[in-house]
């Protein structure tokens, strides 16, 4: 109950298209969705969070939509651009200092000139 | 704001030496850190959670006499890998987390190479 689902493994997009990566989740105790992205030899960097009180959190070109019924969230990249190539991490959690966040198996994505 | 650090950013060390990893918080006091391990292309494992001036709480499978970490003030952890191996060899990143309703916040993590 405490996984969380991510699909696609691996993402090619052309340049300015749309990168849509999809996560599933188990526990519906968990309160706080973030999504990371992380470059290789770096630690994972907060990229955009969304509690479940909302069905949509936009920053920029990164958009979260958010499904609570359906335990579903998706991050959808906008004007995809070369330097968003990383892979990026879908996360569950509450919303506490000691809580757990709990990955999913990451999405490598890469964008084509 | 909420800024972690670790130091070293890359470590080499020979087979049966013992390597000490910083984490520190800079700019807010950190009640609970944690510790995970990343293989390349892989997800990040959590190992261990630390409350400051407590024992940590290791995860299943984690050897707690293998991998000591110290939670000794509310801005530092650290971790030591004992007696390493070359199959202890990953990156290795740790978060931390202030008080109240907050999330974590991810270092920048530490390449351990054991030859």
């Amino acid at each position: 109950q405490q996984q969380v689902k991510q699909s696609p493994q691996s993402l090619i997009v052309q340049k300015g298209g749309i990168s849509i990566i999809n996560c599933a989740y188990e526990n519906t105790a968990f309160d706080y969705f973030p999504w990371y992205q992380q470059f290789p030899g770096k630690g994972p960097a907060l990229l955009i969070a969304i509690r479940p009180d909302v069905s949509e959190k936009k920053e920029g070109r990164f958009t979260i939509s958010f499904n609570k019924s359906a335990k579903q969230f998706s991050l959808h990249i906008m004007d995809s651009q070369p330097g968003d190539s990383a892979t990026y991490f879908c996360a569950a959690s509450r919303y506490s200092s000691a809580s757990k966040i709990i990955f999913g198996s990451g999405t490598r994505l890469s964008i084509r000139p | 704001g909420a800024v972690v650090s670790q130091h070293p950013s890359r470590v080499i060390c020979k087979s049966g030496t013992s390597v000490k990893i910083e984490c520190r918080s800079l700019d807010f006091q950190a009640t609970t850190m944690f510790w995970y391990r990343q293989f390349p292309k892989q997800s990040l494992m959590l190992m261990a959670t630390s409350n400051e001036g407590s024992k940590a709480t290791y995860e299943q499978g984690v050897e707690k006499d293998k991998f000591l970490i110290n939670h000794a003030s509310l801005t530092l952890s650290t971790l030591t890998v004992t007696s390493a191996h070359p199959e202890d060899s990953s990156f290795y990143i740790c978060s931390a987390s202030p008080a109240g309703p907050d999330t974590q916040y991810f270092g920048p993590g530490t390449r351990l190479t054991v030859l």
